[in-house]
C-alpha cells in the first residue's frame, strides 16, 4: 500500500539554525498539507497546497516559516531562524483533492527539537 | 474558523468494556466528522468516518454518531481490547479541506 514519506524522522538544531523537512505525498494526489503538532495536541494546519499552487496558508508564520511544491509532487518545508517553541512533530499528509470527505493519508512525520 | 472540542482527554477502560469519546464543533457548516488513531510514535491513521447526512455509521467494534442539531459527534469502541490504545483524535472538516482537530484521547486498555 502507497504511502506519504517524510524525511528526516528526526531533526534536533540550536535556535536561529535553518531547518528543512521533505515530503513525498502518495503517487496521484494532488492535495498536500503540512500540520504542526504539538505534543498532547491535535495537528494544527499550517499549509495546504493544491498541485503546486498554495490554498491556504493563514496559520504559517510567514516571517520565518515558508513552504514550496515546485513541481506539483512533493514538497518541503524551511523554518529560518529556528526558535525554542518550534519543538513539535512536523506532519505532512495528502488526499485525492479538496472535496468534503477526501480522506487524508498522514506521514510519519519529523520531530524536530530545538534547543 | 471551526473550533473542536474533545472529551475526556484521558480514558482508561478494563479490556472488555465500551470505550466512548465525545467531540463537538462550532460550525454549523462543517459537513464531514473523521476520527483517527495515532499510535505512539506513528502517524495518524482513519479509523472511521461520517457524513452530515447520516447519522450513525458502524465498522465492526466501531461506531461514530452524529448530532448536527447539537453539533456533536462520539466515537463508540465496543469489546475494548489492549490493541485499542493509542490517541483518538476527532475532526471536523469545513470547507476545502479544511479540517480542524480536537486535541485527543489518550485511550488505555487494560487486560
Amino acid at each position: 500500500e502507497a504511502e506519504v514519506a517524510q524525511s528526516p524522522r528526526y531533526k534536533i538544531t540550536e535556535k536561529s539554525q535553518a531547518v528543512a523537512f521533505w515530503c513525498d505525498p502518495i503517487s496521484g494526489h494532488a492535495t498536500l498539507y503540512w500540520y504542526r503538532q504539538i505534543l498532547g495536541q491535535g495537528p494544527e494546519l499550517l499549509v495546504q497546497f493544491q498541485d503546486e499552487s498554495v490554498v491556504d496558508d493563514s496559520q504559517l508564520p510567514k516571517d520565518r516559516f515558508s513552504a514550496e511544491r515546485l513541481k506539483g509532487v512533493d514538497s518541503t518545508l524551511k523554518i529560518q531562524p529556528a526558535e525554542l517553541g518550534d519543538s513539535a512533530m512536523y506532519l505532512c499528509a495528502s488526499s485525492l483533492g479538496l472535496a468534503a470527505g477526501e480522506t487524508q493519508y498522514f506521514g510519519p512525520g519529523t520531530r524536530l527539537l530545538v534547543l | 474558523g471551526e473550533n473542536v472540542e474533545q472529551h475526556p482527554s484521558t480514558l482508561s477502560v478494563q479490556e472488555g468494556d465500551s470505550a466512548v469519546i465525545k467531540c463537538t464543533y462550532s460550525d454549523s457548516a462543517s459537513n464531514y466528522f473523521p476520527w483517527y488513531k495515532q499510535e505512539l510514535g506513528k502517524r495518524p491513521q482513519l479509523i472511521i468516518d461520517i457524513r452530515s447526512n447520516v447519522g450513525e455509521k458502524k465498522d465492526q467494534r466501531i461506531a461514530v454518531t452524529l448530532n448536527k442539531t447539537a453539533k456533536h459527534f462520539s466515537l463508540h469502541i465496543t469489546e475494548t481490547q489492549p490493541e485499542d490504545s493509542a490517541v483518538y483524535f476527532c475532526a471536523a472538516y469545513l470547507i476545502r479541506n479544511d479540517m480542524r482537530f480536537g486535541a485527543g484521547t489518550r485511550l488505555t486498555v487494560k487486560p
